[in-house]
C-alpha cells in the first residue's frame, strides 16, 4: 500500500530564504513520486516527478526534489523564496507504471516573510 | 489547448439530495480520475475512468459514482447527500499510460446543508 507523510503542515520562511519540504512516502512497488502546488480557489498544479532515472528532479518555478531510496523521501527544495510561492504544496506517490491513482499527504502550507 | 474544466463551480445541495457533477479533460486525454478534498481528510481518491470503463476505484461507498462518455467527458454521482460530503471535488485527466502526469481542474465546491 501507499502513503505519504509531510512533515510540518505549516512552514514560513523569509522572502529570500532556502524553502525545504520534507516529503516521506511508504510503497510496495517503486513508486512514482510527484510534488503538486495548490493555490487559494483553484486546482493542484503539477511542480515536477520523478518516475525513473536521475534522482534529482527539477521542475517549474526552480523548484527541485531528490528521490532517496534509503531514505524513502522526496523533499522538495529552492533556492530563494519569492512571495509568489506562497501556496499548499501536496506530495504524492502512486503505485508506477499503469497506475493512476495518487495517494496524497496532507500538505504543508508555505507562507513567505516579506 | 483549453486546460480541464468543471462544472458547476460551486453547489449548494441538501441532505437526501443527489448531485452530478461534470469534467471535460484535456482535448486527447482518455483518462479522468475524480478526488475529493475536505480540511479533515485530505485528498483522496474516488475513482478513474480510461475508455469509458472504471479502471480503479477507491474506498467511498457506492453512493459515490461516476461514468465516462465517448468523448471522454466524465461525470460523478452522489446520491443521498450527507454532511460529510462537502467538499472539494478535483477532476485530474491525463493520457492514460498511467505515467501518473494528471493535469486537475479547478474544481467544484459541494456544500451540503
Amino acid at each position: 500500500a501507499q502513503s505519504v507523510t509531510q512533515l510540518g503542515s505549516h512552514v514560513s520562511v523569509s522572502e529570500g530564504a532556502l524553502v525545504l519540504l520534507r516529503c516521506n512516502y511508504s510503497s510496495s512497488v517503486p513508486p512514482y513520486l510527484f510534488w503538486y502546488v495548490q493555490y487559494p480557489n483553484q486546482g493542484l498544479q503539477l511542480l515536477l516527478k520523478y518516475t525513473t532515472g536521475a534522482t534529482l528532479v527539477k521542475g517549474i518555478n526552480g523548484f527541485e526534489a531528490e528521490f532517496k531510496k534509503s531514505e524513502t523521501s522526496f523533499h522538495l527544495t529552492k533556492p530563494s523564496a519569492h512571495m509568489s510561492d506562497a501556496a499548499e504544496y501536496f506530495c504524492a506517490v502512486s503505485e508506477g507504471a499503469g497506475a493512476n491513482n495518487l495517494f496524497f499527504g496532507t500538505g504543508t502550507r508555505l507562507t513567505v516573510i516579506p | 489547448k483549453a486546460g480541464v474544466t468543471q462544472t458547476p463551480r460551486y453547489l449548494i445541495k441538501t441532505r437526501g439530495q443527489q448531485v452530478t457533477l461534470s469534467c471535460s479533460p484535456i482535448s486527447g486525454h482518455r483518462s479522468v480520475s475524480w478526488y475529493q478534498q475536505t480540511p479533515g481528510q485530505g485528498l483522496q481518491f474516488l475513482f478513474e475512468y480510461f475508455s469509458e470503463t472504471q479502471r480503479n476505484k477507491g474506498n467511498f461507498p457506492g453512493r459515490f459514482s461516476g461514468r465516462q462518455f465517448s468523448n471522454s467527458r466524465s461525470e460523478m454521482n452522489v446520491s443521498t447527500l450527507e454532511l460529510g460530503d462537502s467538499a472539494l471535488y478535483l477532476c485530474a485527466s491525463s493520457l492514460g499510460g498511467g505515467m501518473g502526469e494528471q493535469f486537475f481542474g479547478p474544481g467544484t465546491r459541494l456544500t451540503v446543508l
